[in-house]
């Protein structure tokens, strides 16, 4: 398993700011992801945050608006820039336990941030 | 299917009673089939994640099943009780770690 800490716990920001979000991972994990839940929405993945590389992006996100560090194999940070009404949501942080190549299907998420803008 | 559905959004049932919720996915490009009990403002807790057709799964009060040729799984609670209240998500994955969820179903136990 694998123990996920995130801060801040929740925020509220004025449009056209920007917030950076952390995760911290208990232990060294390859795969990390972050997702958001909008109000009455499914959660829905953002980008996988790679370790040494630019992160992967799904459709509808990009990395201006949503710039992502992962400088190590336990800790990432996701950015929401300008920030609008809509940005409004939960932002949670995943991983797959282990490390490249480990046999699981397991994914674990940290407490979620949550963040309304005003 | 193209998305995960779940249903239903939400429910309330007595304490004691038993209830069960229903995920549909796409099944094809099956890759595993996970679900989550999600309480406010703590971490998704991973309750099973099952990858074979037939395949059922059992924690304490809560079962699961898995049927991948026809895209569904049901969730199982028996014997409700207030701790029980949160919202089940379900989400599946296609050939890789990215998960697609449904909007889950809130279940209020009330005593």
């Amino acid at each position: 398993s694998a123990v996920i800490s995130q801060k801040p716990s929740r925020d509220i920001c004025q449009r056209g700011t920007s917030l950076t979000i952390q995760c911290q991972v208990d232990s060294q994990v390859t795969m990390m992801f972050w997702y958001r839940q909008q109000p009455g929405q499914s959660l829905t993945l953002i980008a996988t945050a790679n370790q040494g590389s630019e992160a992967t992006y799904e459709s509808g996100f990009v990395i201006d608006k949503f710039p992502i560090s992962r400088p190590n194999l336990t800790f990432s940070t996701l950015t929401v820039s300008n920030m609008s009404p809509e940005d409004s949501s939960i932002y949670l942080c995943s991983v797959v336990p282990g490390l490249a190549g480990s046999p699981t299907y397991e994914q674990y998420f940290g407490p979620g941030t949550r963040l309304t803008v005003t | 299917i193209l998305n995960v559905e779940q249903s239903p959004q939400s429910l309330h049932v007595q304490e004691g009673d038993s209830t069960n919720f229903t995920c549909s996915f796409p099944s094809s490009n099956f890759y595993a089939l996970h679900w989550y009990r999600w309480e406010t403002a703590k971490s998704p807790e991973a309750l099973f994640v099952m990858t074979l057709n037939g395949d059922e799964k059992k924690k304490g009060r809560i079962s699961a099943t898995l049927n991948t040729k026809e895209g569904y799984s049901y969730l199982y609670i028996k014997g409700s009780q207030p701790e029980d209240s949160a919202t089940y998500l379900c989400c599946s994955g296609a050939g890789s770690y990215q998960l697609t969820f449904g909007k889950g179903t809130k279940l209020s136990v009330i005593p």
